[in-house]
């Protein structure tokens, strides 16, 4: 079975860090791009980051770029957003996504069900 | 950067037909995907690259993309379709994948 699943969300203070991870099975990690997407409390979907198949290509959205940095490690099958400078709009539930081929172009096909940050004093 | 825009809601008796909006320029020279999502549950792939449905799909899930507006057509609406439905694209020259807000289906 085609798998995602998120981990490493929590409370944490404006300014702090935090590394959210996204285990995949079923399938063949390295031949897929990836993204991560949030939902903040009341909104829609927002894209985060991106990263291809291979590693070697990044995308941000403006608003986390700078203070995010999405990795991933195909030998582990794993996915990961490393989020620093948190702030309170960060606050949202993070869900990873595979896509469905190398690249962003391919829509997203896989879903975790999400990992909840919430930034607050 | 690239702008989709939804209706925020739309309504539909069991049966009939649902019909949700994704308007952005010149939306139909781009593929577009749409989404499903209920409460508390994961995204779902409903259409991709304009018309394509997944595996598991039902075919009453339709999809076209033309001019300014993609269009995901729901046939004999059921009380399990109600949901929001997003429309997303990757807008190329600013390297952005871009969701629509999305739109509540009622039943």
């Amino acid at each position: 079975e085609v798998q995602l699943e998120e981990s490493g969300g929590g409370l944490v203070q404006p300014g702090g860090s935090l590394r959210l991870s996204c285990a995949a099975s079923g399938f063949s990690f390295s031949d897929y791009a990836m993204s991560w997407v949030r939902q903040a409390p009341g909104k829609g979907l927002e894209w985060v980051a991106h990263i291809t198949s291979s590693g070697d290509t990044t995308y941000y959205a403006d608003s986390v770029k700078g203070r995010f940095t999405i990795s991933r490690d195909n030998s582990q099958n794993t996915l990961h957003l490393q989020m620093n400078s948190l702030r309170a709009e960060d606050t949202a539930g993070f869900l990873c996504a595979k896509h469905r081929g190398a690249g962003a172009y391919y829509a997203m096909d896989v879903w975790g069900h999400g990992t909840t940050v919430t930034v607050s004093s | 950067s690239y702008v989709l825009a939804q209706t925020p809601s739309v309504s539909a008796a069991p049966g009939q037909t649902a019909r949700i909006t994704c308007g952005g320029h010149r939306i139909g020279t781009i593929s577009v995907n749409w989404y499903q999502r209920k409460p508390g549950q994961a995204p779902v792939l409903l259409i991709y690259s304009d018309r394509n449905r997944p595996s598991g799909i039902p075919e009453r899930f339709s999809g076209s993309n033309s001019g300014d507006t993609a269009t995901l057509t729901i046939s004999e609406v059921e009380a399990g379709d109600e949901a929001d439905y997003l429309c997303q694209v990757w807008d190329t020259s600013s390297a952005h994948v871009i969701f629509g807000g999305g739109t509540k289906l009622t039943v």
